[in-house]
């Protein structure tokens, strides 16, 4: 089954305890993203990568970094988690110029 | 900068109603336009995807066209039935950079 999928779904942690969500698509698409979603802001993209080794900045990529080593491979690391970064995580696949399919979502909670 | 706008933010139909959400954008070079429906606390769905030259793609009840001139899209959903409750977003891709509008959030009145 064509897929994205994410870990972990759930995560509570404390500032300042880094912390990696994991990206996985099975479908050897090129590109790849990263999204925070939060009340009354939207979905709003933070890195994207459009293949193994080359990524670029998002409109919100302030606190993250990430890294593209393997093609179907795309984490999400927060070296410094700060309470700002409660948020709803999505991570996206696709094919240039054709629809992006979406992970299931990791709701991060920062106390 | 691409701003992405959906209106209204919230919509509320009587079942069987025939109905049109709104999604509009201020840069026109866009590679493709694309609509989600995202059901709450899940993740989003691909309903459809119309590429820079198109102006219209179909799917089942649901039909979506594209004006880049104006900057505008739509997404028709026939015969609303009270499974189609939903946020639908739309999100225009330019130069890798995907930006999505807040989404209208639908609910179809059994």
């Amino acid at each position: 089954e064509a897929q994205v999928t994410q870990n972990p779904r759930y995560l509570i942690t404390v500032t300042g305890k880094k912390l990696t969500v994991t990206c996985s698509q099975n479908m050897n698409h090129e590109y790849m993203s990263w999204y925070r979603q939060d009340p009354g802001l939207g979905l709003r993209q933070i890195y994207y990568s459009m293949n193994v080794e080359v990524t670029d900045k998002g409109d919100v990529p302030e606190g993250y970094k990430v890294s593209r080593k393997e093609k179907r491979n795309f984490p999400l690391i927060l070296e410094s988690p700060s309470p700002n970064q409660t948020s709803l995580y999505f991570c996206a696949s696709w094919d240039l110029y054709n629809e992006q399919f979406f992970g299931p979502g990791t709701r991060l909670t920062v106390l | 900068k691409q701003e992405v706008t959906q209106i209204p933010a919230a919509l509320s139909v009587p079942e069987g109603e025939n109905l049109v959400l709104n999604c509009s954008f201020t840069d026109s070079a866009i590679y493709n336009l694309q609509w989600f429906r995202q059901d709450p606390g899940k993740g989003l769905t691909s309903l459809l995807l119309i590429q820079s030259s198109q102006r219209e793609q179909t799917s089942g009840r649901l039909n979506a066209s594209l004006d880049k001139s104006s900057g505008r899209s739509t997404l028709y959903i026939a015969a609303s039935q009270p499974g189609d409750s939903a946020t639908y977003l739309c999100a225009t891709n330019r130069d890798d950079k995907i930006i999505f509008g807040k989404g209208t959030r639908l609910h179809i009145l059994p």
